[in-house]
Parts: C-alpha cells; sequence; structure tokens
C-alpha cells in the first residue's frame, strides 16, 4: 500500500516570496508517479504539477517546483513569486499501476499581501 | 471540452435515507474513481469503475456502492446513511492508464441530518 505524509497542516506566505510545501511518501512499487493538486475555496482539484518516478530531474510548471529526493522518498513542492490566488489548500498525492490515487492531509496555504 | 461534470452541487438527506450522485467523465476518458472528502482532510479512495466494472475498491463498506453506464459516466450510492458519511464527494476520471493525472470535478456536498 501507498502512503503520502504532509506534516505541515498551514502554511503562510509573503506576495512575491518563495514557500515551499512538503511530503514523504511510502512505496514497494518501482515505477509509480507524484502530483501536487491545490483546491481553493471552488473544491476542485486543480493538477499542479507531476513527477515520473523514474525521472531523476526535478520537474517544472512555471512558478511551480518540485524537489523530488527518491532515495529519501521526499517531494517537496516551490511556489516562486507568491501571488494571491496560490491560496488554497494542496495535497499531495501518488499513483503506481496496482494502486489508485492516494493523497496527504493537505497544507492550508495563506497568502498574506 | 467540457471536464468532469458532477451533480447535484449540493444535497441534504436524512439519516437513514438512501442517495445517489451521479459523474460524467471528460471526453475520452473511460475510468471514473470516487473519493470521499471529510471537512479538513484529504480524499479517501471508495472504489474505481472500467468497463463497467468495479476494478479496485478502499476501505469502504457496502452500503456504498456504484455502477457505470456504457457512455461511461457513473453513479455513486450511499444506503442508510449516517451523520458519518457527511462530505464532500469527488469523481474524477481517467483514460486506464493515468500516468498524467486524475481530473476532478468539483465535487458533491452532503450533508446528513
Amino acid at each position: 500500500a501507498q502512503t503520502v505524509t504532509q506534516s505541515q497542516p498551514e502554511m503562510s506566505v509573503q506576495e512575491a516570496e518563495t514557500v515551499t510545501l512538503s511530503c514523504t511518501y511510502d512505496t514497494s512499487e518501482s515505477d509509480y508517479y507524484l502530483f501536487w493538486y491545490k483546491q481553493p475555496p471552488s473544491r476542485q482539484m486543480i493538477l499542479v504539477i507531476r513527477q515520473e518516478a523514474y525521472k531523476q530531474q526535478n520537474a517544472t510548471e512555471n512558478r511551480f517546483s518540485v524537489n523530488f529526493q527518491k532515495a529519501a522518498k521526499s517531494f517537496s513542492l516551490k511556489i516562486s513569486d507568491s501571488q494571491l490566488g496560490d491560496a488554497a489548500m494542496y495535497f499531495c498525492a501518488a499513483y503506481s499501476g496496482n494502486t489508485p490515487l492516494v493523497f496527504g492531509k493537505g497544507t492550508r496555504l495563506s497568502v498574506i499581501a | 471540452d467540457a471536464g468532469v461534470t458532477q451533480s447535484p452541487t449540493h444535497l441534504i438527506k436524512t439519516r437513514g435515507q438512501q442517495v445517489t450522485l451521479r459523474c460524467s467523465p471528460k471526453s475520452g476518458h473511460d475510468t471514473v474513481s470516487w473519493y470521499q472528502q471529510a471537512l479538513g482532510q484529504g480524499p479517501q479512495f471508495i472504489f474505481q469503475y472500467y468497463e463497467e466494472e468495479e476494478r479496485q475498491r478502499g476501505n469502504f463498506p457496502d452500503r456504498f456502492s456504484g455502477h457505470q453506464f456504457p457512455n461511461y459516466s457513473s453513479e455513486l450510492n450511499v444506503n442508510a446513511l449516517l451523520l458519518g458519511d457527511s462530505a464532500l464527494y469527488l469523481c474524477a476520471s481517467t483514460p486506464w492508464t493515468p500516468n498524467y493525472g486524475y481530473t476532478f470535478g468539483s465535487g458533491t456536498r452532503l450533508t446528513v441530518v
């Protein structure tokens, strides 16, 4: 079974600053995928970024990037130049071919103007 | 291109009643998964449907059942509602190999009184 742990229930960041959200996971699979999802008050889960476990290069999507440490089973999300619209719940999630998408408990990010 | 649509958006039911939630997947997706998200928590996997059959199931009682239709749309049924069933129910669709992530609907907020 896969497990995903997010140890930061809440985080805050000043507008235009950088923040890093932490995530660790555990899996016995060799082929798996990791994701960060954003859930604003509108409730819809929005895919922010994905990482394929067999790729060593860290994924980047505009202001969002990850630090994927496979040996440590760590997958943190860095948000640069934070904007007010980044305020939301952020969920780390993992998937492999044998298991469904599994989520962490989430981190609530506040952006201070 | 319509994404995942869920209906209804909100629902209030009385303890002991039965409820049916509906989901239409994103165009081109043939696999539907259902999640339960309690307030302040991460989504918990209920089950997944592909080719009109339940393929995987999470740790939920038999009161939770589902169905997938030939057009890939899906229903989630919950019998004998308990107060603890109050939650946001999310539907997600994917191709059978969801390596690019799940696409979520905005959810149905179920309140059991």
